[in-house]
């Protein structure tokens, strides 16, 4: 599968616990970026990744929220202290710029329910 | 104002019509228009892209871009029932270096009746 792949792609969780999800790109993509998209509305932007450089970070990212991409690989989004507003469906893109064009491709997605 | 407006729908076509989604933005800025169709629980899939004033048509699909008025539509020819989803308007601008984060519509659901 040459996709971009997320795990888990279901996740139940209580209120207050932590929860961390992964992202493995299209291997070729140097950039990678993640939004999360809740019931009747688009997805919404969280954060963004050059290689390994967390080059911007959303206000709807609070200090609860980190992620973070190793070695400019896979991502990893960790939410601390779950609350119920966190649950959302969390979903990962990765691209390559060439001549000027940037496609974002999307993986299938994590959805967290926060009970 | 919204940074992408879309009617949300449902708009609601027979097979075989054309299907007409429209999108405004409001930043004169953007630079790159997008629209990716997203099956109910499914990730968005990318339809079409479109760079510059005009047209540009793939297959059944046909983008259409005003940048003066600040529009972007999609048609869709000989409308079919799997053509039945949320179709959602991405725009792409630069701030300061070269950030591309696609900003989204709400998406406009489409059903085609057979």
């Amino acid at each position: 599968d040459t996709g971009v792949s997320q795990n888990p792609r279901h996740k139940i969780t209580k209120r207050g616990q932590n929860v961390t999800f992964r992202c493995d790109p299209i291997s070729e993509h140097n950039r990678l970026y993640w939004y999360r998209q809740t019931l009747g509305q688009g997805p919404e932007f969280l954060t963004y990744f050059q290689n390994e450089a967390q080059l911007e970070k959303s206000r709807l990212l609070s200090d609860r929220f980190s992620a973070e991409r190793p070695k400019g690989s896979f991502s990893t989004l960790e939410i601390q202290r779950t609350e119920q507003g966190d649950s959302a469906m969390y979903l990962c893109a990765s691209s390559l710029v060439r001549q000027g064009e940037n496609i974002q491709y999307f993986g299938a997605g994590t959805r967290l329910s926060v009970l | 104002q919204k940074e992408v407006e879309q009617n949300s729908g449902p708009l609601s076509v027979p097979e075989g019509a054309i299907a007409s989604l429209n999108c405004t933005y409001s930043d004169r800025g953007s630079q790159s228009f997008f629209w990716y169709r997203q099956y109910s629980g499914k990730s968005p899939e990318l339809i079409m892209s479109i760079y510059s004033n005009g047209d540009k048509e793939d297959g059944r699909f046909t983008a259409q871009l005003n940048k003066a008025s600040q529009y972007v539509s999609l048609l869709i020819r000989d409308s079919q029932p799997s053509d039945s989803a949320t179709y959602l308007c991405a725009v792409t601008r630069r701030s300061g270096g070269s950030n591309y984060k696609l900003t989204f519509g709400k998406g406009t659901l489409l059903t085609v009746n057979p």
